[in-house]
C-alpha cells in the first residue's frame, strides 16, 4: 500500500498569513497514463471532507483562490497564500493512482494562532 | 446539483450488524463510482471498499474483507454498507463519497455521514 505522510500535524496560524502543508507518498503517484492522482481535502469542525484540489494542481468550482496546490512525483503541497478564519479545520492528502487502497495521509490540523 | 443524502446514526450492540444507505441526486448514478471511507472519533480518513453502480464489481479493502458487503440500487440510485460483527472499534462516522474511475480512482462529492456507535 502507498503511504502517505503530512507534515506538519499541527499548524498554528495567524490570520491572513500563509500556510504550507507537505505531503509525500512512499512511490511515485504518477500513473501510465501521465496524470498524478493526487488530491486535498478540507474537513471543517463537524463537516464532511470537502474536496479543493485534484490532480496535484487543478481547484475544484468554489474553492478560492488562496488554495494552491504544486509538486510532482513523491512530494507534494498545499498552499494558503492568506488564511482566514473559515480555513480552520483538518486537510487531508489522498492518492489515487495506485488502488486498491486509496489512501489518505494522517491529516494537518490548521489553526488560528 | 450533486448530492448523496446518508441514512441516520445508529447504536448497535457487539456481535450486531449494521447497514447504512447513501441515495444519490443530480447526477448519473451508473457513472460514478460509489466509495465508502470511515473515520473513528478523532481519528483520520480510512478507505473500506468501493463499488460499481453500472455492473455491481465490488473492491474491499483487505482489513474489512469478509465482514463488509456493499451494493446498490440503481432504481433508487441509493447505494449501502452493510458490516458485519460489529466491535467496539467499529464506532466511527461511515461516509459515502463518489468518483471518477479507471485503473485509478478519484473521490468528488461526499455525503454527510452516518455515525455508528457499537456499544453493549
Amino acid at each position: 500500500d502507498v503511504v502517505m505522510t503530512q507534515s506538519p500535524l499541527s499548524l498554528p496560524v495567524t490570520l491572513g498569513q500563509p500556510a504550507s502543508i507537505s505531503c509525500r507518498s512512499s512511490q511515485s503517484l504518477v500513473h501510465t497514463d501521465g496524470n498524478t492522482y493526487l488530491s486535498w481535502f478540507q474537513q471543517r469542525p463537524g463537516q464532511s471532507p470537502r474536496r479543493l484540489i485534484y490532480k496535484v494542481s487543478s481547484r475544484d468550482s468554489g474553492v478560492p483562490d488562496r488554495f494552491s496546490g504544486s509538486g510532482s512525483g513523491t512530494d507534494f503541497t498545499l498552499r494558503i497564500s492568506r488564511v482566514e478564519a473559515e480555513d480552520v479545520g483538518v486537510y487531508y492528502c489522498m492518492q489515487g493512482t495506485h488502488w486498491p487502497p486509496i489512501t489518505f495521509g494522517q491529516g494537518t490540523r490548521l489553526e488560528i494562532k | 446539483q450533486v448530492q448523496l443524502v446518508q441514512s441516520g446514526a445508529e447504536m448497535k450492540k457487539p456481535g450486531a450488524s449494521v447497514k447504512v444507505s447513501c441515495k444519490s441526486s443530480g447526477y448519473s448514478f451508473i457513472i460514478y463510482g460509489v466509495s465508502w471511507v470511515r473515520q473513528a472519533p478523532g481519528q483520520g480518513l480510512e478507505w473500506m471498499g468501493w463499488i460499481n453502480p453500472y455492473n455491481g464489481n465490488t473492491i474491499y479493502a483487505q482489513k474489512f474483507q469478509g465482514r463488509v458487503t456493499l451494493t446498490t440500487d440503481s432504481s433508487t440510485s441509493t447505494a449501502y454498507m452493510e458490516l458485519r460483527s460489529l466491535r467496539s472499534d467499529d464506532t466511527a462516522v461511515y461516509y459515502c463519497a463518489r468518483g471518477r474511475y479507471s485503473d485509478w480512482l478519484e473521490i468528488d462529492h461526499w455525503g454527510q455521514g452516518t455515525l455508528v456507535t457499537v456499544s453493549s
